[in-house]
């Protein structure tokens, strides 16, 4: 079974910064893109950023260029998003995703919230 | 890509049809796929390559369309059912877009 576990949300200030992780499990890591997509309260779905199977490829929306980092760790199974430079619009549910080459997100986590205020 | 989806809300009684609309701005070929989210609960991938049922999924569920016009049907509503619905674009990346939702609400 396909399982996807985020962490590492919380509550931080405007400025500040979080890593998210997401354990994968069920399947070849390894062989898969990897994606985040946020949600803010109340709000649609979001896609942030993607990572290739071998870590060779990155892609940033624009409203996290520059400030978000996307990385993953195939031999432990992991995927991260380091957020530098918090702002109130991040906050949200962030998702972590399975995907492929021209391939929809087939499996998702049950994310993580992360809180920016003051 | 913007991806537009119609009605925002969708009233339908239990086991009546339910048709959902997702416009794309331009040609997304047949790389739509459709998301169902209930409350609380990360997105579900229901629909791919615009007509496909992912594993798992009811044959009540059908994607018809390709290019820029789609639609999710419903052919005869759950009680499960109710929640929201986006599709999402995955031909032309990135970024790769969702549409803003339809709400299928009991009524």
């Amino acid at each position: 079974e396909v399982k996807l576990v985020e962490s590492g949300g919380g509550l931080v200030q405007p400025g500040g910064s979080l890593r998210l992780s997401c354990a994968a499990s069920g399947f070849t890591f390894s062989n898969y893109w990897m994606h985040w997509v946020r949600q803010a309260p109340g709000k649609g779905l979001v896609w942030v950023s993607r990572i290739n199977s071998d870590a060779s490829s990155t892609s940033y929306a624009d409203s996290v260029k520059g400030r978000f980092t996307i990385s993953r760790d195939n031999a432990k199974n992991t995927l991260f998003l380091q957020m530098n430079s918090l702002r109130a619009e991040d906050t949200a549910v962030y998702y972590c995703a399975r995907s492929g080459y021209y391939l929809p997100f087939h499996n998702w986590g049950l994310g993580t919230l992360v809180t920016v205020s003051s | 890509i913007v991806m537009t989806q119609s009605p925002a809300t969708l009233s339908v009684s239990p086991g009546e049809r339910a048709t959902l609309s997702c416009r794309a701005s331009q040609s997304v070929r047949s790389n739509l796929a459709w998301y169902q989210q209930k409350p609380g609960q990360a997105p579900r991938l229901l629909i791919y390559g615009a007509s496909t049922r992912a594993t798992g999924i009811p044959a009540r569920f059908s994607g018809s369309g390709s290019g820029t016009e789609f639609t999710l049907t419903i052919s005869s509503l759950q009680s499960e059912d109710f929640a929201v619905y986006y599709c999402q674009q995955y031909d032309n990346w990135p970024p790769w877009t969702f549409g803003q939702g339809t709400k299928v609400d009991i009524k």
